[in-house]
């Protein structure tokens, strides 16, 4: 059974560096095609992909956030971690994490099987 | 970046309601598209991937179909439990998009 649970803090400052922490089990990031996205989304609003890792420590962001984003995984802890920086008050969303299964040749995106229950972030002095 | 137009943005409907959703996309993504569904203070549920390929446990009234820029996702018999969000997303290039979302309600 796949389970993955995000950890991190419930409020954080302007210009404050918020970290958050996927912890998963039931598969491996060291296994061929396996990665893991985080995704947030806003009260009341769509989802946005932020950034993913996979099996082979490549990692991608989103183009708007990734000056600001930063990846990576303890494949030993099954952890993930994503650290964005310089937070303000319309970064306020649910983070969830989620795992994927990438083409290990074509090494294209992929859909999300399984996802976190997700941690509210607000953002606020 | 690929952006994806859902419509309707909301609808309401009945139960045992035939509904479609329709996902359009900027430009070609072959089948490389993914139906979620959203229910309040929950995680999004994968539905359907490669357009049309229906996750494991997912009932069979729910039918992906398109590809290219037109996917649409059917309900064929609305039953109280599928009153949610439903969002697509494509997988064809990074960076991942979503669409801004359908909300069904119950008419």
């Amino acid at each position: 059974q796949v389970t993955l649970r995000e950890s991190g803090p419930a409020l954080v400052k302007p210009t404050q560096t918020l970290t958050l922490t996927c912890t998963f089990s039931g598969f491996s990031l060291s296994t061929s095609g396996m990665c893991v996205s985080w995704i947030r989304q806003p009260p009341g609003k769509a989802l946005e992909w932020l950034a993913l890792i996979d099996w082979d420590d490549d990692k991608y962001y989103s183009t708007s956030l990734k000056t600001r984003l930063s990846i990576s995984k303890d494949t030993s802890k099954n952890q993930v971690v994503l650290t964005m920086t310089n937070m303000d008050p319309v970064d306020t969303a649910s983070y969830y994490c989620a795992r994927g299964a990438r083409d290990v040749w074509v090494r294209a995106p992929t859909n999300f099987d399984s996802w976190g229950q997700g941690t509210l972030v607000t953002v606020s002095s | 970046a690929i952006q994806l137009t859902q419509s309707p943005s909301s609808l309401s409907a009945s139960l045992g309601d035939r509904v479609t959703i329709t996902c359009r996309a900027s430009q070609g993504i072959s089948s490389a598209l993914a139906w979620y569904q959203q229910k309040p203070g929950k995680a999004p549920k994968l539905l359907l991937y490669d357009a049309s390929s229906l996750q494991s446990g997912v009932p069979s009234r729910f039918s992906g179909s398109g590809s290219g820029t037109d996917f649409t996702l059917t309900i064929s018999s609305l039953q109280p439990e599928d009153f949610a969000t439903y969002y697509c997303q494509q997988f064809n290039n990074f960076p991942i998009t979503f669409g801004q979302g359908t909300r069904l309600e119950i008419k």
